[in-house]
């Protein structure tokens, strides 16, 4: 059982719409993460949310934008998106931002961009 | 910028076997290593994890060596069974300055396939 939750599991989308993807965990976790994954390939990191402050943006396009409302959810908003971004969105948490926690994945958000 | 390279990138064994997967990362300031393992279709897994002040450690069937000198780690797993069968993610934390961040860098993977 993950204790991060993501939602939705699946998501279509044109390249006009706008969409969110949601990630949820009640660990008490401080720090919480978004990551791109491409087929075959390593997790990519986008963002760290460290003490609901953004601490970290791995120069992610603005079309991607990201949204700590408190400690227990991180948003990720989707808007104007190109068929490459086209892929797994983990979000993961750790206990802190220090750098050296587990951090935990929930299952993803598998993302079809046509 | 960090950098951790994994290897090999596929690895088959007969069921029983042991197998060792090794990685080397760039920044010698990382201290924390973790390992994942990612079945498909489903998210990372941590499964072991070991920080710079520790030379080996150990969980059942996996175990994780660090060589801080050479910068490199191994993933060790003894007496393989066809349900380890995935891929395997090395990870380093990248911290910069004395200033702590959460960024994990992974390797490229390698996929392990256990043959009954």
């Amino acid at each position: 059982d993950t204790e991060v939750t993501q939602t939705p599991k699946h998501l279509v989308m044109g390249m006009t719409n706008k969409k969110s993807l949601k990630c949820e965990q009640h660990m008490g976790h401080r720090a919480m993460y978004w990551y791109k994954q491409k087929a075959k390939k390593p997790p990519e990191l986008m963002f760290v949310y460290s003490y609901e402050k953004l601490s970290i943006n791995e120069s992610v396009p603005s079309r991607f934008s990201p949204e700590c409302p408190n400690s227990s959810l991180l948003n990720l908003h989707l808007h104007a998106l190109q068929p490459e971004d086209s892929a797994l969105y983990l979000c993961a948490s750790s206990q802190d931002g220090h750098g050296n926690q587990p951090q935990h994945f929930g299952d993803g958000t598998r993302l079809s961009i046509l | 910028g960090e950098n951790v390279e994994q290897h090999p990138s596929t690895l088959s064994v007969q069921e029983g076997d042991s197998a060792v997967i090794k990685c080397t990362y760039s920044d010698s300031a990382s201290n924390y290593f973790p390992w994942y393992k990612q079945e498909l279709g489903k998210r990372p897994q941590l499964i072991i994890d070991i920080r710079s002040n520790v030379g080996e450690k150990k969980d059942q069937r996996i175990a994780v060596t660090l060589n801080k000198t050479a910068k490199h780690f191994s993933l060790h797993i003894t007496e393989t069974q066809p349900e380890d069968s995935a891929v395997y993610f090395c990870a380093a934390i990248f911290n910069a300055g004395g200033t702590s961040y959460g960024k994990l860098t992974f390797g490229q993977g390698t996929i392990l396939t256990v043959h009954p």
